[in-house]
């Protein structure tokens, strides 16, 4: 099993351009995360999704759409990016959601100048 | 609402030496679980340690070990015999009763040989 990856593993984007970001994985899990880390932030949840065609926001979701409509895989889209949004993205999945243990793809790095 | 705290930013450890990151939480939560993530320069998230709040005992795995104090709300990784291979940020997360995981800062430990 791959378990969870990422694509694609870097890009750099201008301002304005859109762009989006595609997880998979293969472990049949229900539920999946978008995540953003900046340096000294932690990890920050933008959407999840607990099933196919669902989506919420997470703590950071401005700027981000999601779409899960099969159930391994949940994207995410920059319609108009912006430097603030340059970061490490990542993507997790689990079984359920509380208190399953989340896998992690292994991180995006978007620069946006 | 979940916070959690990382007041080390980073710390240093000898080889074959023992350290302790610290991590603080609060949470309204009666139910809940804490977690300690690795983070290789890979970038690869990796769950190292986790706990359930409801059980007295602490979580060990190996050389990892976990000092949960549940009435101070402090929950500190103590790592023994540190390795070379030890040498990552360590986050500390906290997931009570819903499917959000919430990360601290992180702290970044440096293994010297």
């Amino acid at each position: 099993n791959a378990g969870v990856t990422q694509t694609p593993k870097f890009r750099v984007l201008k301002t304005g351009q859109s762009m989006t970001l595609l997880c998979a994985q293969d472990m049949n899990h229900e539920y999946m995360y978008w995540y953003r880390q900046d340096p000294g932030m932690g990890l920050r949840l933008i959407h999840y999704s607990v099933g196919e065609g669902t989506t919420a926001k997470g703590e950071v979701p401005d700027g981000y759409n999601v779409s899960r409509l099969k159930k391994q895989n949940f994207l995410l889209g920059l319609e108009s990016a912006a430097p603030s949004q340059t970061s490490v993205y990542f993507c997790a999945s689990s079984r359920q959601g509380y208190p399953y243990e989340q896998y992690f793809g292994p991180g995006t790095r978007l620069t946006v100048t | 609402a979940q916070t959690v705290t990382q007041s080390q930013p980073e710390m240093s450890v000898q080889e074959a030496e023992t350290v302790t990151l610290s991590c603080t939480y609060d949470t309204s939560e009666s139910d809940y679980y804490l977690f300690w993530y690795k983070q290789p320069p890979s970038r690869q998230m990796i769950l190292v340690i986790r706990q359930e709040a409801y059980k007295q005992q602490n979580a060990t795995e190996n050389r990892f070990s976990v000092n949960f104090q549940k009435a101070a709300k402090s929950f500190s990784l103590k790592i023994s015999d540190s390795q070379l291979g030890d040498a990552a940020m360590y986050f500390c997360a906290s997931q009570g009763g819903s499917e959000k995981l919430v990360f601290g800062k992180g702290t970044k430990l440096t293994v010297n040989p």
